[in-house]
Formats: C-alpha cells, sequence, structure tokens
C-alpha cells in the first residue's frame, strides 16, 4: 500500500497567489515526521518544511507552512505569495518511528507551474 | 549547500560498462540512502546503510551493489549497465531520528550511450 499519496501530478498558479499542494500518508506509528522537498529543473533536492506527529501548531518556514490534519493524515504544503522561482517538482514525504526502520517514503509528486 | 558531496555530477559511459559513484555525507551523520530518478519520474529508493551497515533495501538490481566505508563514505557501484539505467542518481545522509530530514547531494547524472 501507498504510504504517501499525492494526487495532483501538475498545478498551476498565478504569481503572487498562494497554492495548496495535497499530500497524505499512511501510518500506525504514533512518532514520524513528515517532510516537503523541492526540485527544481536544476534537479538538486531541497528541503523545505518539516513537521512532527507530536506538534500541535503547525510548522512554517517563511511563505510555506504545512496545514497539518492529522485525524486526517493530511499535511498539505501551504506556498503564499507564489513566486516564479517556484517553478518546480515539490515531493511528499514521510519518516516512521517504529524500531528497525526509519527511512524516509516520497510520495511521486506534483509539479507547480507559476505563471506570470 | 546540503554538505552531502557527490562524485561526479556528470558521467557518460556505454552498455555494459561499470561505474562506480561516490558519496561522502554530513558531518556525523550515519545513515547514507540511494536513489534512482529516472527523468520525469519519482524517486526511486535503492539502499540505505546505517554507520557502515546495510539497514534496508529498495528496488535495487542485482547488478547493482553499495557500501559504506568506516569514514562513512558510501559508494554505490554499477554494472553491466544498460540503456534504461540511464538516470540521476542520489546520495542522501540524515541522523537518526523522525524529525531528522534527509539531506541530498547534488546527484550524478549517468547517461549510458
Amino acid at each position: 500500500a501507498q504510504k504517501i499519496t499525492q494526487t495532483q501530478p501538475g498545478m498551476f498558479v498565478q504569481e503572487k497567489e498562494a497554492v495548496t499542494l495535497d499530500c497524505t500518508y499512511d501510518t500506525s506509528d504514533q512518532s514520524y515526521g513528515l517532510f516537503w522537498y523541492k526540485q527544481p529543473s536544476s534537479g538538486e533536492m531541497i528541503f523545505l518544511i518539516y513537521q512532527g506527529s507530536y506538534d500541535e501548531q503547525n510548522a512554517t518556514e517563511g511563505r510555506y507552512s504545512l496545514n497539518f490534519q492529522k485525524a486526517r493524515k493530511s499535511a498539505n504544503l501551504v506556498i503564499s505569495a507564489s513566486q516564479l522561482g517556484d517553478s518546480a517538482m515539490y515531493f511528499c514525504a514521510m519518516r516512521e518511528g517504529h524500531e528497525g526502520n526509519n527511512d524516509m517514503r516520497f510520495g511521486a509528486g506534483t509539479r507547480l507551474t507559476v505563471k506570470p | 549547500d546540503s554538505g552531502v558531496t557527490q562524485t561526479p555530477k556528470h558521467l557518460i559511459t556505454a552498455t555494459g560498462q561499470r561505474v562506480t559513484l561516490r558519496c561522502s555525507p554530513r558531518s556525523g551523520d550515519l545513515s547514507v540512502y540511494w536513489y534512482q530518478q529516472s527523468l520525469d519520474q519519482g524517486l526511486q529508493f535503492l539502499i540505505q546503510y546505517y554507520n557502515g551497515e546495510e539497514r534496508a533495501k529498495g528496488n535495487i538490481l542485482e547488478r547493482f551493489s553499495a557500501q559504506q566505508f568506516p569514514d562513512l563514505h558510501s559508494e554505490l557501484n554499477l554494472s553491466s549497465l544498460e540503456l534504461g539505467d540511464s538516470a540521476l542518481y542520489f546520495c542522501a545522509s540524515s541522523a537518526t531520528g523522525t524529525d531528522q530530514p534527509q539531506h541530498f547531494g547534488d546527484g550524478t547524472r549517468l547517461s549510458i550511450l
């Protein structure tokens, strides 16, 4: 079964508007971490933001925020005031805490295009 | 700069050949991961090492092997290369814990002619 699901293969947003990239996850662990990465066309993988399963507040990092809904098992990335440089692939990932296995699982990614 | 160093950045070779990709993790990180990303595809997890020991295995072909050395650097060996092995190969490293992100190197772009 898929651990991380990103249902939007591609998204478009107008420059300066906000956009939400969806991510749902599946785990039976109580302790886990959720991560978002950005991959621009140049290819590098850039870590954006982290949310812990016990965190009561949504994580924020500059224009990035994570809309964490634990009961629904969703961890959507919100990018505010989109910029042309935000055009990239975005990957959601999860790291579980059960013993012997804390490698990270990645979703299939969402390609975001910011239109001028 | 993620602190993870991968060499070489680009590699062009022919079918049937063997190559070695190298990775130096971030200082202090004990875990090293290898991923394969084919064109416009997601990340395929290949293998994980923790402090020199193999920890987890993903969709790694038998033609591929890896190891992590006592100084924690890692190498991914790809042999009997096929056209379909052309891809971007990433190394990542992390500290232990569910709150620790993986930090990625810039990748090695492998082209098989």
